[in-house]
């Protein structure tokens, strides 16, 4: 069994630019969660994604947009950044909708907004 | 609004000795608990859970207790070993589904 990547470990934007994290979720698992993890703070559910479709949805505007494709891999992209989006970004893959022990989670991408 | 919570950021502790970890959550829908460690530079790992039905369950050196009247959870760790020197996130789940409402983690520092 492979573990979740994350690309890249770390980027610097400038706000108002757009942003595309990327996940591999562990082989087999067809559900990917999105969390983001403000300095200081416990990590904030953003999305599901559950064979493709979005399967939830935390307190975060649209321009926290989505996408998973069918090898296991998923996108995070955030459009017209803010300060306030610098934060690490967690995905976590699980093999299902219902499977929160097994949710296994990424090192995270290191999102910094100037 | 923060519906779980974690009043203690940091706790230090002698290595072999005991180590409570404390987590109070508001929300009455949370029926699934779950403990989180997460070292630098890695994703948090899951660590044990526990059922709203339960109000206690073990794992090796690991211990979860529920007070559901209480809205408190806590984990016990003992002995206390510097390998378990890390961030601990409580986290809460309503109903089915993966969606985690996470607390804000305490730091533990086991000094040898």
């Amino acid at each position: 069994e492979t573990g979740v990547t994350q690309s890249p470990t770390h980027l610097i934007k400038t706000r108002g630019q757009q942003v595309t994290l990327r996940c591999s979720s562990q082989s087999g698992h067809n559900t990917v969660s999105w969390y983001q993890q403000a300095l200081g703070q416990g990590p904030q559910f953003i999305f599901q994604y559950y064979r493709e479709e979005e399967n939830g949805r935390g307190n975060f505007p649209p321009r926290f947009s989505g996408l998973q494709f069918p090898n296991y891999s998923s996108e995070l992209n955030v459009n017209a950044l803010e300060l306030d989006d610098s934060a690490l970004y967690l995905c976590a893959s699980s093999p299902g909708t219902s499977y929160a022990d097994t949710q296994y989670f990424g090192p995270g991408t290191r999102l910094t907004v100037l | 609004d923060q519906q779980v919570k974690q009043n203690s950021p940091s706790l230090s502790v002698q290595e072999g000795r005991i180590s409570i970890l404390n987590c109070d959550y508001t929300n009455s829908m949370f029926d699934y608990f779950l403990w989180y460690k997460k070292y630098p530079a890695e994703g948090p790992t899951f660590l044990i859970s526990i059922s709203s039905i339960k109000d206690k369950n073990e794992d090796g050196r690991f211990t979860v207790f529920l007070n559901k009247s209480a809205k408190h959870l806590s984990l016990h760790i003992v002995p206390s070993q510097p390998g378990d020197s890390a961030v601990y996130f409580c986290a809460a789940r309503s109903g089915s589904g993966d969606k985690l409402t996470f607390g804000t983690g305490t730091r533990l520092a086991v000094r040898p």
